[in-house]
């Protein structure tokens, strides 16, 4: 089955500094890249998404890469303000059939020191 | 969001007692899907459902069983509760491909606000 590895667990910026959080993952035929984000005592919630025909998406401070033959895909934050601050998850799937749910990585908990 | 409610939201039982969860949405979404998240597991799945009565393993799904007989629910039960079961549980669901979701993805899961289970 497909395996997602996330780095770093634990990630610290200063406000207004970008933040990167990369994902490997290991089946080849996943296709979907989501990205979620998880505040404090909420499920988590789908901040922005990457379909494996696309390198690159952005979406205001937000932006996801994928280098498909790397098999890696990455999240940006840009301009990072404190209620970035948040556990992100990334996860891989392959969307031929519903059956398929997503495989998770094992987050990062994102801190925005104002 | 997709109208999803978990219930009990904070439940604490005792090692060997069977428990209930449950899930409810009012979006008539076809897949529903229960997941259990640990510090350093991110979110692993537990059963997942593709339609009424129609369900499958995911990956720790040993000690778990599931029922859906109406589209709007799905109900996680654990048979006789052990410690390694105390986690938050979160269900999500999705209306499958074609939905216009934000994002477009085929699979835009929607979770639940989670349900805090502690076996003593």
């Amino acid at each position: 089955g497909e395996n997602v590895e996330q780095h770093p667990s634990t990630l610290s910026v200063q406000e207004g500094d970008s933040a990167v959080i990369k994902c490997t993952y290991s089946d080849s035929a996943s296709n979907y890249f989501p990205w979620y984000k998880q505040e404090l005592g909420k499920g988590p919630q789908l901040i922005i998404d990457i379909r494996s025909n696309v390198g690159e998406k952005k979406d205001q401070r937000i932006a996801v890469t994928l280098n498909k033959t790397a098999k890696h895909f990455s999240l940006h934050i840009t301009e990072t303000q404190p209620e970035d601050s948040a556990v992100y998850f990334c996860a891989a799937s392959i969307t031929d059939t519903g059956r398929r749910a997503l495989t998770f990585g094992s987050g990062t908990r994102l801190q925005v020191q104002p | 969001d997709a109208g999803i409610t978990q219930s009990p939201r904070h439940k604490v039982t005792e090692t060997g007692t069977p428990v209930t969860l449950r899930c409810h949405q009012t979006e008539n979404h076809r897949y529903m899907y229960w997941y259990r998240q640990d510090p350093g597991h991110g979110l692993r799945l537990i059963h997942y459902s593709y339609g009424v009565k129609d369900t499958d393993k995911g990956e720790v799904s040993d000690g778990y069983s599931v029922s859906r007989s109406k589209t709007e629910d799905f109900l996680l039960t654990l048979e006789s509760a052990t410690s390694s079961q105390t986690s938050v549980y979160f269900c999500a669901s999705y209306a499958g491909q074609g939905t216009l979701k934000r994002g477009s993805g085929a699979n835009v899961l929607t979770f639940g606000a989670g349900s805090r289970l502690t076996v003593l």
